[in-house]
């Protein structure tokens, strides 16, 4: 079963402007985490978060992270038409337990 | 360094025959999983192993799906016989064993479609 559900499936920005995804999930975790995936390939780790972190920057990216309501963001500042790809959040199958779990995906269409 | 090699990029096979998925995982990774992900969902977990031994296959079905990591390095899944809802992307994924969580780095999948 999928532990994540991101919100909204499918998003289309104009290039430059900030996208935002969220993920929602049921149990526990001591890590989130985000990956990218390019139409046709492989999936690619964005970035992690840990339980005791509420924010987390990596370059354009930044994760916010919510326990206490079961709940992530993900925002990609000042967008470009390569962000184009569809983005997963994932996250362990319990407190501990190292095996991810992947959300749907939110689709995120940059038009140039 | 180099990523997580998968062979083939793409099979193209009737149902009921079998097919085999290839994987060489990062160097050093432990730890070695295959997913599935049918088109327009997320990846599902089918097995994981540790080294050369399975961890998890509780979601494998293994009435019709195998896998092996022999020496605890390159890894194959196998479906035999194959059905239509087979089709999917085969992605196999591999991390660093240990206490602290780490991402884990996929191979570009096989694309399997099941005629």
């Amino acid at each position: 079963s999928q532990q994540g559900e991101e919100d909204p499936q499918a998003l289309s920005i104009q290039e430059g402007e900030n996208a935002t995804m969220n993920c929602s999930y049921k149990t526990s975790i001591n890590n989130l985490q985000w990956y990218r995936q390019n139409s046709g390939r492989g999936l690619v780790h964005l970035i992690l978060i840990r339980s005791n972190e509420r924010e987390k920057h990596s370059g354009r990216l930044r994760v916010t992270l919510d326990t206490s309501k079961k709940s992530s963001s993900l925002l990609i500042t000042a967008s470009r038409a390569a962000d184009t790809a569809s983005y997963f959040c994932a996250t362990p199958r319990g407190f501990g337990n190292e095996k991810l779990t992947f959300g749907t995906g939110t689709r995120l269409t940059i038009i140039p | 360094e180099a990523g997580v090699a998968q062979s083939p990029r793409y099979k193209i096979i009737e149902k009921r025959q079998s097919v085999a998925f290839w994987c060489n995982p990062i160097s050093g990774h432990a730890t070695l999983y295959w997913y599935q992900q049918i088109l327009g969902q997320g990846p599902k977990l089918l097995i994981q192993f540790q080294n050369n031994g399975v961890v998890d296959d509780s979601q494998l079905p293994k009435d019709r799906f195998s896998a092996e990591r022999l020496k605890g390095v390159d890894s194959t899944l196998k479906i035999q016989p194959a059905k239509l809802e087979d089709s999917a992307v085969y992605l196999c994924a591999s991390t660093v064993w240990g206490q602290r969580p780490y991402g884990y780095t996929f191979g570009s999948g096989t694309r399997l479609t099941v005629v």
